[in-house]
């Protein structure tokens, strides 16, 4: 089946730097969403993306349909402690029948 | 505002038994799924309904039974464990049929241990 590769699959940083993570595909998606799960919890939706080139922000977050719709980034500025989770990417393709097919995962780890 | 609950939280069984992990959501939400979380495996979806009495196979729907038969109960069934099923199970709902635009609504999770 369709996969989306996730990188890097984890990073370790210092807390006020900013962070990017990527995600791309062999194929074209029509949306592309990007999650986060705290640590015991299930995923919470952060950024919701529907148009290729449609760049969308919420607070420090940003994130980015690509033009080719074969990838999408995200990306953290001025990280803190409670940014520690995994993100996932998370995409819809023509053939998916409404399924979310999801990335591995980046996990972040944050030194305060 | 309860979501989407799951029970139990944690399980454990031995190889052979059966089990149902319970899935309930109070948001009217057509569509219900069944994801597995396994380390470096990301979310892999088992099963999902886009409706009362429909449900379909996702990747990796082996081993695993569901049933819709209100719009607010999915349960998963485990009819034999196996040590393979040991995992972190979420159940996700969405508002639109099919799932529409991706926004799922995930659940807390069951982790399921089998020895």
């Amino acid at each position: 089946g369709q996969q989306l590769n996730q990188s890097p699959q984890s990073m370790f940083i210092q807390e006020g730097e900013d962070v990017s993570m990527n995600c791309t595909s062999s194929s074209i998606f029509n949306t592309w969403l990007w999650y986060k799960q705290d640590p015991g919890e299930g995923p919470v939706l952060l950024i919701a993306l529907y148009k290729a080139g449609e760049l969308t922000s919420n607070g420090r977050l940003t994130a980015q349909f690509g033009i080719t719709r074969k990838d999408s980034f995200l990306n953290i500025s001025a990280s803190i402690p409670s940014d520690v989770g995994i993100y996932f990417c998370a995409g819809l393709y023509g053939g998916s029948q409404g399924n979310l097919i999801f990335g591995k995962g980046t996990k972040l780890s944050v030194k305060p | 505002n309860a979501g989407v609950t799951q029970t139990p939280k944690f399980q454990v069984l031995k190889t052979g038994q059966s089990m149902t992990l319970q899935c309930a959501q109070d948001m009217n939400h057509e569509y219900m799924s069944w994801y597995r979380q396994d380390p470096g495996m990301g979310l892999r979806l088992i099963h999902y309904s886009v409706g009362a009495g429909i449900t379909d196979q996702g990747e990796v729907p082996n081993g695993y039974n569901v049933s819709r038969s209100t719009t607010e109960d999915f349960p998963l069934r485990l009819l034999s464990a196996a040590p393979s099923q040991t995992s972190v199970y979420f159940c996700a709902s969405s508002p639109r049929p099919g799932g529409g635009t991706g926004e799922l609504f995930f659940g807390e999770g069951s982790r399921l241990t089998v020895l």
